[in-house]
C-alpha cells in the first residue's frame, strides 16, 4: 500500500486558516487522495478527495502538488468544531481497503 | 437518510468470552469494511466485503476473529475467546462504488 506521512499535531487560532500537509511520495497514477476527520467518540467523516486538480467543497479545499507527491487540506476559517484528527489516505478506485495512519490532531484555540 | 448503524455501542465482557458486533450498512452500499482502533492509534483494517465476491480477510489478526455478511447487507464481526488486547473501538464503514466511505460510530469493546 502506498503510505502517507502527516504531522502528529497542529494548532490554530479560531477564525484563522489552517493548512494541513500530507506527503505521499509513492502515490500511483490511479490513487485518489482522500481526507477524513474524526471527532471524539465518533467514526471518521469524509471531508474531501481529489485526483490531480485542486478541489473545493463546503467543508474545505484540497490543494494537490503538480507531481502529486504531496497535498494540503485547507480549512479557510477554523472553528472550535474543527478540532479533530485529520487523516490523509490514498484510495484505489478498485475499491480495495483503506488503511488509516495516526493522522494529524488539530487543536483550535479561541 | 440513515447512516451506518453499529450495535452495541459499548460492550464489556470477561476475558475468554465470545462477542458478536453488528453493522447495518447504508442501503445499497455494496462494499463493507471493518476496522479496529486502539486508544490513540489510527484505524487498523480487518476485513472487506465487496458484493458477492470472497471477502478480503487479510487484516484479521488471528483465527479468533471472523466476520460474515448475510444477504449482502448486515455484517457480524465475531471474536472468540476474547483477550485483553482485543479491547478497542471496532468501526464499520460502507460505500457505494466510486464514492467515499461512510462510517458508523463504532462499538467500544472492553475486555476485563
Amino acid at each position: 500500500d502506498a503510505k502517507t506521512t502527516q504531522p502528529n499535531s497542529m494548532e490554530s487560532n479560531e477564525e484563522e486558516p489552517v493548512h494541513l500537509p500530507c506527503n505521499h511520495s509513492t502515490i500511483s497514477g490511479t490513487d485518489y487522495i482522500h481526507w477524513y476527520r474524526q471527532l471524539p467518540s465518533q467514526g471518521p467523516e469524509y471531508v474531501i478527495h481529489g485526483l490531480t486538480s485542486n478541489v473545493n467543497n463546503r467543508m474545505a479545499s484540497l490543494a494537490i502538488a503538480e507531481d502529486r507527491k504531496s497535498s494540503t487540506l485547507i480549512l479557510h476559517r477554523a472553528t472550535l468544531r474543527d478540532a479533530a484528527v485529520y487523516y490523509c489516505i490514498l484510495y484505489s478506485n478498485s475499491g480495495y481497503a483503506l488503511n488509516f495512519g495516526k493522522g494529524t490532531s488539530l487543536l483550535v484555540t479561541p | 437518510g440513515a447512516g451506518v448503524s453499529q450495535s452495541p455501542s459499548n460492550k464489556v465482557t470477561e476475558k475468554g468470552k465470545d462477542v458478536e458486533l453488528r453493522c447495518d450498512p447504508i442501503s445499497g452500499h455494496t462494499a463493507l469494511y471493518w476496522y479496529r482502533q486502539s486508544l490513540g492509534q489510527g484505524l487498523e483494517f480487518l476485513i472487506y466485503f465487496q458484493g458477492n465476491s470472497a471477502p478480503d480477510k487479510s487484516g484479521l489478526p488471528s483465527d479468533r476473529f471472523s466476520a460474515e455478511r448475510t444477504g449482502g447487507s448486515v455484517s457480524t464481526l465475531t471474536i472468540q475467546r476474547t483477550q485483553q488486547e482485543d479491547s478497542a473501538v471496532y468501526l464499520c464503514a460502507s460505500r457505494r462504488q466510486g464514492e467515499p466511505q461512510h462510517f458508523g460510530d463504532g462499538t467500544r469493546l472492553s475486555i476485563l
